[in-house]
């Protein structure tokens, strides 16, 4: 069974900082791994892929895959409180079939 | 407008009594996924379906049914419900990497 953590939170940050969420996983084939944001009573929508070690950027976001360590983060520049939201990573195998998502990371950040 | 729609949003029913949750994409998409979202369980992937006639189980299948006759569709069928099916359902379609969530039906069952 391959399982997906993260740290429930909250993570509470004040406006402008720089907010980080952590995630691993278990199975080491892992080839496919996202960030989703999802606000309450909402659906998931996604704001970051990642395929290959290193660093990922996305204006105000970065994720970051570490394979070895089987670790992917995702930091969020110049927070603003329109980021609070529960943050998911997910992970897929080859050929995105099955996506496993850890419970997800609330953050909230403070005006 | 691209987007997933799923019917109907809220559902309060009986044990036992079959019910289905329908999907519908219009973007062509050929992967859908059905998941459902718990607190403290988080997304769970029901089922999924790489293309017209071709579904699989995901982590959680037990009581659910799925069908995939048009690109567009993939319904969620629940034979006989119980209550722990009570949950946060989600339908989801891609294309490439990115999964487009539908709205999301909230059900329970008594």
């Amino acid at each position: 069974q391959k399982e997906v953590e993260q740290n429930s939170g909250p993570l509470s940050v004040p406006e402008g900082a720089i907010a980080s969420l952590n995630c691993t996983y278990s199975d080491r084939v892992s080839q496919s791994f996202f960030w989703y944001r999802q606000y309450s009573g909402k659906s998931p929508e996604l704001i970051m892929s990642i395929y290959s070690n290193g660093d990922k950027e996305d204006g105000r976001f970065t994720a970051q895959l570490n394979k070895a360590s089987q670790y992917v983060s995702l930091l969020i520049r110049d927070s603003q409180p329109s980021d609070s939201a529960t943050y998911l990573c997910a992970v897929s195998g080859s050929g995105y079939s099955t996506l496993t998502f850890g419970k997800g990371t609330m953050l909230l950040v403070s005006p | 407008e691209a987007q997933v729609t799923q019917n109907p949003r809220y559902l309060i029913t009986v044990t036992g009594k079959k019910l289905t949750v329908t999907c519908s994409q219009n973007m062509n998409h050929e992967y859908m996924s059905w998941y459902r979202q718990d607190p403290g369980l988080g997304l769970r992937q029901i089922y999924y379906s790489m293309n017209v006639e071709v579904t699989d189980k995901g982590d959680v299948p037990e009581g659910y049914k799925v069908s995939r006759k048009e690109k567009r569709n993939f319904p969620l069928i629940l034979e006989s419900p119980s209550p722990n099916q009570t949950s946060l359902y989600f339908c989801a379609s891609s294309l490439g990497d990115t999964q487009y969530f539908g709205p999301g039906t909230r059900l329970t069952v008594l």
